[in-house]
């Protein structure tokens, strides 16, 4: 079963506006991670957020996590139409010296100008 | 390389067929990850390798389904007798290993190998 659900499912916005995506996961976790996809490409890593972490910043993102509500949001800020692409959370630990990690169903963002 | 690396990049296949998918993870990296994404889903865990550690097969959806992992480096996904619903794109990562200095947990992932069954 996905360990993390996005929502929305899709957004569509303006250049300029921001996008916030949210992440629900179930169980708990190390740490989480938001990933981007462009169509037919791999997934990019944009940013990892430890479970003793509130807020992350880098760059135009922003990352959130309440370990207590199990969820996680994603904010760009001054999107750009090259912002658009499918963005997901992951989560994960450390076990047996690995990071397995457990991939939602993804937020397909779509910045218009 | 520079990257991880996955060939074919593109395989059509007709029904029954046996198929190998190929992944080279960067230098150095020693746990592997195997994905499959289906159009327009998110990402389906299906094998993971650790070093020298037995690897994690709970995701393989069927016995038709395998991985190996030679000298910790290069690893061959195969689909034996594959079908319709094998169609996928099958997505390596990899990472560095764990408790080592600058390890951020980071996935690197390759372009995928786009699998169409007729």
């Amino acid at each position: 079963s996905q360990q993390g659900e996005e929502d929305p499912q899709a957004l569509s916005i303006q250049e300029g506006e921001n996008a916030t995506m949210n992440c629900s996961y179930k169980t708990s976790i190390n740490n989480l991670q938001w990933y981007r996809q462009n169509s037919g490409r791999g997934l990019v890593h944009l940013i990892l957020i430890r479970s003793n972490e509130r807020e992350k910043h880098s760059g135009r993102l922003r990352v959130t996590l309440d370990t207590s509500k199990k969820s996680s949001s994603l904010l760009i800020t001054a999107s750009r139409a090259a912002d658009t692409a499918s963005y997901f959370c992951a989560t994960g630990g450390l076990t047996g010296g690995g990071n397995k990690l457990t991939f939602g169903t993804g937020t397909q963002l779509k910045v218009e100008l | 390389g520079a990257g991880v690396s996955q060939s074919p990049s593109n395989k059509v296949t007709e029904k029954g067929k046996d198929v190998e998918l190929r992944c080279d993870p960067i230098s150095g990296h020693t746990a592997l990850y195997w994905y499959r994404q289906s159009l327009g889903q998110g990402l389906e865990f299906l094998i993971y390798f650790q070093g020298n550690s037995a690897p994690d097969k709970s995701g393989l959806p069927s016995d038709r389904f395998s991985a190996e992992r030679t000298g910790g480096s290069v690893s061959t996904l195969t689909i034996q007798r594959t079908q319709q619903e094998d169609s996928a794109v099958y997505l390596c990562a990899s990472i560095l290993r764990s408790g080592t200095s600058g390890n951020t947990g980071e996935l690197f992932f390759g372009e995928g190998s786009r699998l169409t069954v007729l």
